[in-house]
C-alpha cells in the first residue's frame, strides 16, 4: 500500500519557537495533503486542506498566520508552528491522496508536539 | 458528509469475533462507509470500505444492512493488537468534494485476553 512518512516523530520545543513538521508520500504523487490535529482521548481534526503548488484552505478555527503549510512539491507538503505555545501540544497527523481517480486517504505515523 | 454514530467503547475477547456497529441513517445514495483504526499514539489505518454490498478483506468483514442506514465491521478473531479505537466514517467519493475525512468519536475496543 501507499507510504506517508512524517519527520520528526517527536519533538520538544520551548514556547515562543516555531517548529517545522514535514510529511512525504513516498512511493506515489500527492496532489493533495491534509494536516489533522488529535488532543489526548479526542478524535482528529482536519485544521487543513493543501493541493501542490496551491495556498492551503483552513478550516474554521484554525489560524492559517499560526499554522503555515507549504505543499510545494508532489510528495512534501510541511506544516509550521509558529510561535508554539503549550496549547499547541498535540499529536499532528498528516495524510495524503493521490488523485487521478485515486481518491484514497494514506496516513502519516504522526508527529508528537510538546511545547515546553 | 453524513454524520455516524457510535458506541464509545467495548471490549471483546480474545480469539473472538468483535461486532462493531455504527449507525448512519442519514447516510446518501453516493456516500461510502469507511471504516479506519488508531491504534495508540499511531496514525489511522484503513480497514475497508464499502457502498451497498457485503465486503470482505484480510483484515475484516463489512455488513451494510439493505437500507444503508447501519453497518458492522466484524473482526473475525480478534487478537490484542486489534485494540484500537475504530472509526465509521460516511463520504462521498469525488474529486470536487476534496474527500475530506471527518472524524467522529469512534468506538474504543479493548481486547482481553
Amino acid at each position: 500500500g501507499a507510504v506517508v512518512s512524517q519527520h520528526p516523530s517527536r519533538v520538544i520545543c520551548k514556547s515562543g519557537t516555531s517548529v517545522k513538521i514535514e510529511c512525504r508520500s513516498l512511493d506515489f504523487q500527492a496532489t493533495t495533503m491534509f494536516w489533522y490535529r488529535q488532543f489526548p482521548k479526542k478524535s482528529l481534526m482536519l485544521m487543513a486542506t493543501s493541493n501542490e503548488g496551491s495556498k492551503a484552505t483552513y478550516e474554521q478555527g484554525v489560524e492559517k498566520d499560526k499554522f503555515l503549510i507549504n505543499h510545494a512539491s508532489l510528495t512534501l507538503s510541511t506544516l509550521t508552528v509558529t510561535s508554539a505555545h503549550p496549547e499547541d501540544s498535540s499529536f499532528y497527523i498528516c495524510s495524503a491522496r493521490a488523485g487521478s481517480g485515486n481518491y484514497e486517504q494514506y496516513f502519516g505515523p504522526g508527529t508528537r508536539l510538546t511545547v515546553t | 458528509d453524513a454524520k455516524t454514530t457510535q458506541p464509545p467503547s467495548m471490549d471483546c475477547a480474545e480469539g473472538r469475533a468483535a461486532n462493531l456497529p455504527c449507525n448512519h441513517s442519514t447516510i446518501s445514495g453516493n456516500e461510502y462507509v469507511y471504516w479506519y483504526r488508531q491504534i495508540h499514539s499511531q496514525g489511522p489505518q484503513y480497514i475497508i470500505h464499502g457502498l451497498k454490498n457485503n465486503e470482505t478483506n484480510e483484515m475484516a468483514s463489512l455488513i451494510i444492512t439493505e437500507d444503508r442506514k447501519s453497518s458492522t465491521l466484524i473482526l473475525p478473531h480478534a487478537t490484542l493488537r486489534d485494540t484500537a479505537v475504530y472509526y465509521c466514517i460516511v463520504r462521498v467519493v469525488r474529486a470536487a468534494a476534496g474527500n475530506k475525512l471527518t472524524f467522529g468519536g469512534g468506538t474504543r475496543v479493548l481486547v482481553k485476553p
